[in-house]
Order: structure tokens, then C-alpha cells, then sequence
């Protein structure tokens, strides 16, 4: 029940295109869902945020949208540039100070 | 501001040595700390959290141990390294978001 299913694990996009990633959750307690992206050899950094009172939140080329009654969550990138090429992870928690539930990952490549 | 520092950057170990990695946070007070590690290509697994000094909390038993001495330092260490601790390994702390340090990579050979 605390697991974050995350897909696809890789996506490959050519540029200017829409990257589109999914996370599932069953813990209904979840209530605080962050997206974090990764360059090879750093740390995560946090991307974008949503909670549960809002079904989308943008940020530039970000959005989060969010389906309560289906516990889903998903990532879109629009206009997908090379410089975004790096594995995004979702991740859930009770709270945005409790620990996190972290996805797979998921690998993406945007093609020049 | 708030800043997160890892040291070393990278390590390479002989199998069976000790291992000492520290972390420590700058512009914050009473973080949650953690440590997760990352093979190649994979996902985040977390390895020790903590709530407070002295306060540790282990999710996965290994050859691993974590102290927490100050506030805002995280120390993981182990007796004995195995050619299975070889990895990225993250520190992160959080008072609402978490943040993640620059990690150490850590080669067992």
C-alpha cells in the first residue's frame, strides 16, 4: 500500500514533443506529491509539487495533473528540449514534511 | 539559504575497509535527514532516516549504520565495506520539501 508505481521506466521524445510520465499510488492518505529531476551524476532536484486540492498545477513547460478517485498522477513536459533529458521520479507522502515514497524513475531521452 | 554538503564527492574502496561519509546542512534547524542509495540506473532506496539527534531509523538491514551527533550532521558509516555498497549515495533533508545533497559515489573494488 505504500508503493508509487511509476511508468514508463524510458521514453524516448523528439524534440519539441510532449513527454508524458505516470504514477499510481494506493495509499489514500498520500497528500503531497512532488516530481523530481535527475542528471546523471547529481542529486534529484525537486521540479514541481501538487496537493490533492487541485487536479493540475503548471509551472513553464511543467504541469502536474492529478486524478484523485483514480490515485494517479502524471508529468507533462511540453515542448520537450535535449536539456531535458534525465530520469524524473515521483513521490508521495502523508505530508509535505513526512518521508517519501519514492517511484522507479523513469529514464527520458529527448532527441534532437 | 538553505545548503546541503556531501563529502567526498567519490570513493574508492577496497572490499573490507571502513567507510565514513558525512553530510550537513546550512540555513536550516531540526531537519529530517536521510540517506538513500542508487545503483546504476536504478531507483532511490532509502537507508536510514532521522527525526532528531540521536534519533535513527533503518529501513533496510545491511552492513550499513547511520549516526546523527549534531542537528544538522548525518554520518553513515560502515565496519566492513562489500562489493555491494558500491553506489550513489544521497543525503536529503526536509522541513516541508525535501532536498537532495550531490552525493557521494562510492566504488568498492
Amino acid at each position: 500500500q505504500q508503493q508509487v508505481k511509476q511508468s514508463p521506466q524510458s521514453l524516448i521524445v523528439q524534440k519539441g514533443g510532449i513527454s508524458i510520465i505516470n504514477c499510481a499510488y494506493e495509499n489514500t492518505a498520500f497528500d503531497y506529491f512532488p516530481w523530481y529531476q535527475q542528471f546523471p551524476g547529481k542529486g534529484p532536484a525537486l521540479l514541481i509539487a501538487i496537493r490533492p486540492d487541485v487536479s493540475e498545477k503548471k509551472e513553464g513547460r511543467f504541469t502536474i495533473s492529478f486524478n484523485k478517485s483514480a490515485k494517479q498522477f502524471s508529468l507533462h513536459i511540453m515542448d520537450s528540449q535535449p536539456g531535458d533529458s534525465a530520469t524524473y521520479f515521483c513521490a508521495a507522502s502523508p505530508t509535505s514534511g513526512s518521508r517519501l515514497t519514492f517511484g522507479e524513475g523513469t529514464q527520458l531521452t529527448v532527441n534532437p | 539559504s538553505q545548503t546541503i554538503h556531501q563529502w567526498p564527492a567519490t570513493l574508492v574502496q577496497p572490499v573490507g575497509s571502513p567507510l565514513s561519509l558525512e553530510c550537513t546542512v546550512e540555513g536550516t534547524s531540526n531537519p529530517n535527514l536521510y540517506w538513500y542509495r542508487q545503483a546504476a540506473g536504478r531507483g532511490l532506496q532509502l537507508l536510514f532516516y532521522s527525526v532528531g539527534i540521536g534519533q535513527i531509523s533503518s529501513e533496510v538491514p545491511q552492513n550499513l549504520s547511520a549516526s546523527r551527533p549534531q542537528d544538522r550532521q548525518f554520518i553513515l558509516s560502515s565496519k566492513k565495506l562489500l562489493l555491494s555498497d558500491s553506489g550513489f549515495y544521497l543525503c536529503a533533508w526536509q522541513n516541508n520539501e525535501q532536498f537532495f545533497g550531490p552525493g557521494t559515489r562510492l566504488t568498492v573494488l
